[in-house]
């Protein structure tokens, strides 16, 4: 299977909110609500941000958000703060209990 | 709470195979809730899903690598372990051993990764 296309970079000024895309196709992010989105800081081990297209484990702030449309789905950081730049990977079931991942994201201040 | 530590050589050599064990501890691997993943990053690069594996054994592989890769799962160590032959340079990676919940598909815990590097 073919890794999920996601943007190299995105950029926001703190406060301001942020999406991040994540396309894939009717065979992993469109077939299934099993899209995950994970959190990488430099030199750390990814962390959990998102599950199931939208819902947060607890312990990740509520300006961390959801969605998914189609083959597309995405993650919304809303009131930017300084400790969210970071990489953003999304991850989706593509079944047959094979898994996929996005090639990242890199989230920086403008 | 759990928590997962990936142990094995940090250098390997062209054509020889890598072989990582990932040790699971304040619980137990026999868990129903989870499976036990290894997933890679080239440095400067994203992260590759390599496969999984039941406590019962059961394998699951990333099609792309599945001719080379074997896991395997000890329980009563409470171990699962990743062994990948024919490396190359292009395997170099840090090696990250996972516990996906299953049922919906997400990792919700990770080890802090492995750099391994194939190098002659």
């Amino acid at each position: 299977q073919s890794a999920l296309t996601q943007p190299p970079s995105a950029s926001g000024s703190p406060g301001q909110s942020v999406t991040i895309s994540c396309t894939g196709t009717s065979s992993d992010v469109g077939g299934y609500n099993y899209v995950s989105w994970y959190q990488q800081h430099p030199g750390k081990a990814p962390k959990l941000m998102i599950y199931e297209v939208s819902k947060r484990p607890s312990g990740v702030p509520d300006r961390f958000s959801g969605s998914k449309s189609g083959n597309t789905a995405s993650l919304t950081v809303s009131g930017l703060q300084a400790e969210d730049e970071a990489d953003y990977y999304c991850s989706s079931y593509a079944g047959s209990n094979i898994g996929v991942f996005g090639g990242g994201t890199k989230l920086t201040f403008l | 709470q759990l928590q997962l530590q990936e142990s094995g050589p940090g250098l390997v050599k062209p054509s020889e195979t890598l072989s990582l064990t990932c040790s699971v501890s304040g619980g137990s691997i026999s868990s129903d809730s989870y499976y036990w993943g290894w997933i890679r990053q080239p440095p400067g690069k994203g992260l590759e899903w390599i496969g999984g594996i039941y406590y019962s054994g059961s394998t699951d592989y990333n099609p792309s690598l599945k001719s080379r890769v074997t896991m395997s799962v000890d329980t009563s160590k409470n171990q699962f372990s990743l062994k990948l032959n024919s490396v190359t340079a292009a395997d170099t990676a840090v090696y990250y051993c996972a516990g996906l919940r299953w049922d919906d598909w997400y990792f919700d815990l990770w080890g802090r990764g492995t750099l391994v590097t194939v190098s002659s």
